[in-house]
């Protein structure tokens, strides 16, 4: 959907470097999350928030870092990359009965 | 915590033939249980749901059924087309609008 975007779409770095995705939802729902999808693993929960300024961790949050000052974003920092970290990274509102996901980031780190 | 759990991990049916992945849960409190389908490089889309208050819901040649007491769920499509070959995920409630999700179906229907 339009109302969920995310930045970029694709990004190679190298281990040990910075790195923030970005989301940004159009609409103006509550709850926004960071999924991250690996072969054999499927979708997992790395951190969510439920409104600005409010944020909480999920399965996998080490290594990861996320704020909301804006009900609108909700940018995921890699403090430190790793090659572990290579993944494809989608963001997530959840709107009526379920997600609307963002198109993904697919991340490379070298 | 919730733990999901999804079988089989890859399903190749023929064309016109039916479909079912099933999904197991652990949180007997768990209510609501959607189904994403994620077509190759694109994004996830919820595809169905259903919530602990039914055991059965349609739409057109997908449906989902919920057994409460066994604690598990299944898709099940019909006709299968070319265009239902895609990763299919079920997911259970982690909390408030949190899931957990499947591994994942690889579904491939063969023309």
């Amino acid at each position: 959907d339009a109302g969920i975007t995310q930045s970029p779409r694709y990004k190679i770095t190298e281990t040990g470097r910075q790195v923030t995705l970005m989301c940004h939802q159009t609409w103006s729902h509550s709850y926004m999350f960071w999924y991250r999808q690996d072969l054999g693993h499927g979708l997992r929960l790395i951190y969510y928030s439920a409104a600005a300024d409010i944020t909480d961790k999920g399965e996998v949050p080490d290594g990861y870092v996320v704020s909301r000052s804006k009900t609108e974003n909700f940018p995921l920092t890699l403090e430190s990359a790793t090659r572990s970290q290579t993944s494809v990274y989608f963001c997530a509102v959840h709107s009526g009965g379920g997600y609307t996901f963002g198109s993904g980031t697919r991340l490379t780190v070298v | 915590g919730e733990n999901v759990e999804q079988h089989p991990s890859t399903l190749s049916v023929q064309e016109g033939d039916s479909a079912v992945i099933k999904c197991t849960y652990s949180d007997s409190a768990s209510n609501y249980f959607p189904w994403y389908k994620q077509e190759l490089g694109k994004r996830p889309q919820l595809i169905i749901d259903i919530r602990s208050n039914v055991g059965e819901k349609k739409d057109q040649r997908i449906a989902v059924t919920l057994n409460k007491t066994a604690k598990h769920f299944s898709l099940h499509i019909t006709e299968t087309q070319p265009e239902d070959s895609a990763v299919y995920f079920c997911a259970a409630p982690s909390g408030t609008y949190k899931y957990i999700f499947g591994t994942g179906t690889r579904l491939k229907v063969l023309a």
